[in-house]
């Protein structure tokens, strides 16, 4: 299996921009999907492949790729987006992985 | 409403068994993947076990592999856990979670890999 790393933290002021990295080997070849997760609540899938939008999700929400670091971004970032997000990759041999995880504080 | 609703959790001793269900409604069940994800308190997400749409494959984590079942039944619309031998570490919030299921042409199939439904969890403690 293969591993996602996270930075475990990172602090934005609202209306500012948060950038969320993830890191990992298998990355250039596989798509990366993001998740929010608010205390006491389910995971909430935000990204996909790498960079589209579920329907629902807030356009400020983006996603790109380069390399084997994906990034998630919030662009004027909100005190309802003060939560823990995690990407996810997976392999064609079935294995799924989550990222470390990281918290955004909204100060 | 699409929904995963879980079931099943609860106290049990090391070494001990317990079976964990997950009832699907609001969509076709059948034509969805499924997964188990487990969160440790204060800690991450963690895959678990996938099984994808009739139940022919599955996948475990290496942590749970050999201990751990992943079933399910469609005409009951309900995906199963049956969790033998826990250890302390197994204790953690568990969730379903749906994944579409894949796009095959005659030549290749194309795999969501992603989770775009999940359940709010059911508690599995193991402690004596």
């Amino acid at each position: 299996s293969y591993e996602l790393t996270q930075p475990p933290s990172v602090s934005v002021s609202p209306g500012q921009t948060a950038r969320i990295t993830c890191s990992g080997d298998a990355l250039p070849k596989e798509y990366a999907y993001w998740y929010q997760q608010k205390p006491g609540q389910a995971p909430v899938l935000v990204i996909y492949k790498d960079s589209q939008r579920p329907s629902g999700i807030p356009e400020r929400f983006s996603g790109s790729s380069s390399g084997t670091t994906v990034t998630l971004t919030i662009s004027g970032v909100q005190a309802e987006d003060e939560a823990a997000y995690y990407c996810q990759s997976a392999d064609s041999s079935g294995t799924y992985v989550f990222g470390t995880g990281t918290k955004v504080t909204v100060l | 409403e699409v929904q995963l609703v879980e079931s099943g959790g609860g106290l049990v001793q090391p070494g001990g068994s317990l079976r964990l269900s997950c009832a699907a409604s609001g969509f076709t069940f059948s034509s969805y993947w499924v997964h188990w994800v487990r969160q440790a308190p204060g800690k991450g997400l963690v895959w678990v076990s996938r099984i994808n749409s009739d139940g022919s494959s599955t996948s475990y984590a290496d942590s749970v592999k050999g201990r751990f079942t992943i079933s399910r039944d469609n005409a009951k619309n309900t995906l199963y856990l049956q969790m033998n031998s826990l250890r302390a570490e197994d204790t953690a919030v568990y969730y379903c979670a749906r994944e579409p299921a894949p796009l095959c042409s005659s030549a290749t199939c194309y795999y969501s890999y992603y989770m775009d439904v999940w359940g709010k969890g059911t508690t599995v403690t193991v402690s004596s």
